[in-house]
């Protein structure tokens, strides 16, 4: 089954350190998202892609964060510099059509210290 | 802004017995879709079910059902004959139906503990 590939799944960063994530949709999913799920909540949108298109970045905290997603399939989602209270986990899901729900990854917890 | 609201923390079921995760939401719009998604302590956000807001007929997806009512904006899970790989956080989501925005707008989740 085709999955959504997320990487680093672990990370742990020193406050004002930048930090990367890197997520890898299922392959034909023209539609990209970054969620943030802090801990005992439900995700956030951060960002949705729609091939190399921004649609919607209205909750990304555009001075620190920034998602790119150049040649429209894999995506990289920077923070820089990293706060306390960035630590979470980053979810990345891929959809080829909204209305049956996303394939999330396995996401990646980052802890800043 | 649409809002889920999930108002119940954490709920427990004995193996093999029913239980229901409640959800409510607010929305303007009279067209939706509604989901109730499964994260496993694994993590991996798993979709449960889902429900198209014009139709009428609530869905079912083998040992899980929904209990709709567009009306008063509830949208509950039913969970029958849990097992114990049913233990898991549960999130109930809203999705608009316009334009090319898919956002999910989640609850805070229900953790549900199934017991032997």
């Amino acid at each position: 089954e085709a999955e959504v590939a997320q990487s680093p799944r672990y990370k742990i960063t020193e406050k004002s350190q930048a930090v990367a994530f890197w997520c890898d949709p299922i392959s034909g999913h023209a539609t990209l998202y970054w969620y943030r799920q802090i801990l005992g909540q439900g995700p956030e949108l951060l960002v949705q892609f729609q091939d190399e298109s921004v649609v919607d970045d209205s909750q990304l905290p555009k001075d620190r964060f920034s998602a790119e997603r150049l040649k429209g399939v894999d995506s990289t989602l920077k923070i820089q510099p990293a706060e306390l209270g960035d630590s979470a986990m980053y979810l990345c899901a891929s959809s080829l059509e909204g209305a049956y729900g996303y394939t999330f990854g396995s996401g990646t917890r980052l802890t800043v210290v | 802004a649409q809002t889920v609201t999930q108002s119940q923390p954490e709920m427990s079921v004995q193996e093999a017995e029913t239980v229901t995760l409640s959800c409510t939401y607010d929305t303007s719009e009279s067209d939706y879709y509604l989901f109730w998604y499964k994260q496993p302590p694994s993590r991996q956000m798993i979709l449960v079910i889902r429900q198209e807001a014009y139709k009428q007929q609530n869905a079912t997806e083998n040992r899980f059902s929904v209990n709709f009512q567009k009306a008063a904006k509830s949208f509950s899970l039913k969970i029958s004959d849990s097992q114990l790989g049913d233990a898991a956080m549960y999130f109930c989501a809203y999705r608009g139906s316009g334009g090319s925005n898919y956002k999910l707008t989640f609850g805070k989740g229900t953790l549900l503990t199934v017991n032997p």
